[in-house]
């Protein structure tokens, strides 16, 4: 298969460090932001979500972060699992649009056992 | 229930053919998204139908792409006399309402030769 990982920012950890995944947004008038899972040959699998009224949400062994004053957000994932490798996505709702996603560049996570 | 699906996976495509792309949403999905994803890149939004109405399309490259979904269900995204730059794969996705909690189906990876 191809690699999707020659373009994007990567990150390496070893199983069962914690792992941060950081994103720019760009419109500080986008409110609904959404981290993606994609693995190679699937399309993206939605992970976790945040309203701009909120700056911080935890799901199961995941945290998203929103600092709206830099325009910033990151994913962090508690004791990494192999099963995490993957491009993860963040998206945001263009410009406040309550359909439209813009999605990020992607980071490749790749964990090692 | 099943998931969103697509058909076909792979299509290679000659320069200047047309190709059709379906998609099946998941049942009951109000809301379907088509987006187009080059190698290494996140989605990129395409269009928008809120069952068979398409509210937005301001995503399509070029009047060689059209989008259908005449029954509100199953979705077509067409391409005619395709070119290589076409070449990517095309993600269907669909939703109770909106963008939230939208499920992606597998993809179409389109290569023109």
């Amino acid at each position: 298969g191809e690699s999707v990982g020659l373009h994007l920012p990567t990150l390496s950890v070893q199983e069962g460090d914690n792992s941060i995944i950081n994103c720019a947004y760009s419109n500080s008038a986008s409110d609904y932001f959404i981290w993606y899972k994609q693995e190679s040959g699937k399309g993206p699998q939605f992970i976790i979500d945040i309203r701009s009224n909120m700056d911080k949400r935890q799901g199961q062994r995941v945290t998203v972060l929103l600092n709206k004053t830099v325009k910033h957000l990151s994913l962090q994932i508690a004791a990494t699992q192999p099963g995490d490798s993957a491009v993860y996505f963040c998206a945001e709702n263009s410009g406040g649009s309550n359909y439209k996603l813009t999605f990020g560049k992607g980071t490749l996570l790749t964990v090692n056992p | 229930g099943a998931g969103v699906s697509q058909s076909p996976r792979y299509k290679v495509a000659k320069r200047g053919q047309d190709v059709a792309l379906r998609c099946d949403p998941i049942s009951g999905h109000v809301s379907l998204f088509w987006y187009q994803q080059a190698l290494g890149q996140g989605p990129e939004f395409l269009t928008y139908f809120q069952n068979e109405a398409q509210l937005d399309k301001s995503g399509l490259p070029s009047d060689r792409f059209f989008a259908e979904r005449p029954e509100g269900s199953v979705s077509t995204l067409k391409i005619q006399r395709t070119q290589q730059e076409d070449s990517a794969v095309y993600l269907c996705a669909s939703s109770r309402q909106g963008f939230n909690e939208q499920y992606f189906g597998p993809g179409t990876r389109l290569t023109v030769t």
